[in-house]
């Protein structure tokens, strides 16, 4: 079975660009949920979705960042303007009735 | 709210040697608790979980965990490590109502050494 797909890997951009960031639940699965590790914070829930709808978005920290679910395949979280501070390792994952399962992450560097 | 404590930043270990990786945790309701791994460039997998019944769970690689409600305590311990443990592990927890909000430590990494 595949797992939680995000992409890119990796993104290297400059302060004040716009970036996106995606994510491909498990199919079938109807919470997704975005987070964010950095060394100093750790791990933070930035927002969740249940079937597409946003349920809880008080981790996300600013109104720079917005976070949307199309279709129960896909979801996108942007960075507009992006920031130095910014940068960390952004996760996505996915759940039915039980635990979370986790993409690989991508990791977002703002110069 | 919850909130989990991950004493040990890191642990360093020899191989085959035993571990212990604590975690504790405070909640005014019942919770559910898990232990998370994650290898370098990856996501975190689940490990094992305790959502009721046997205090003491294992995962399919030799980990284990006791919940202890007393303690409030879900100490992660392998009686013999290998190098291939070595990683970062979390713990975590969220009400027993669900798995949506869950509230990670700051995780342990674990160093094994030959």
């Amino acid at each position: 079975d595949a797992g939680v797909i995000q992409s890119p890997r990796h993104e290297v951009t400059e302060m004040g660009q716009e970036v996106t960031l995606r994510c491909k639940p498990i199919s079938g699965h109807d919470y997704l949920f975005w987070y964010r590790q950095t060394m100093m914070r750790g791990l933070e829930l930035l927002i969740y979705f249940n079937n597409n709808v946003p349920i809880d978005d008080s981790g996300m920290p600013e109104d720079r960042f917005s976070a949307k679910m199309p279709n129960a395949s896909f979801s996108t979280l942007k960075i507009q303007p992006s920031e130095p501070r910014d940068s960390a390792v952004y996760f996505c994952a996915s759940s039915l009735t039980g635990p979370q399962h986790f993409g690989d992450g991508t990791r977002l560097s703002i110069l | 709210a919850q909130s989990v404590t991950q004493l040990d930043s890191q642990v360093p270990v020899f191989e085959e040697a035993p571990v212990e990786l604590r975690c504790n945790y405070s909640s005014s309701v019942s919770v559910y608790l898990f232990w998370y791994v994650q290898y370098p460039n990856q996501g975190l997998q689940l490990l094992l979980k305790y959502l009721s019944g046997s205090t003491l769970v294992e995962s399919i690689n030799g980990f284990e965990a006791e919940f202890n409600k007393s303690q409030t305590s879900f100490h992660l311990r392998k009686p013999s490590v290998h190098i291939s443990d070595t990683a970062e592990y979390f713990c975590a927890v969220s009400v027993a109502t669900g798995f949506q909000k869950l509230v990670f430590g700051t995780g342990t990494r674990l160093l094994v050494s030959p």
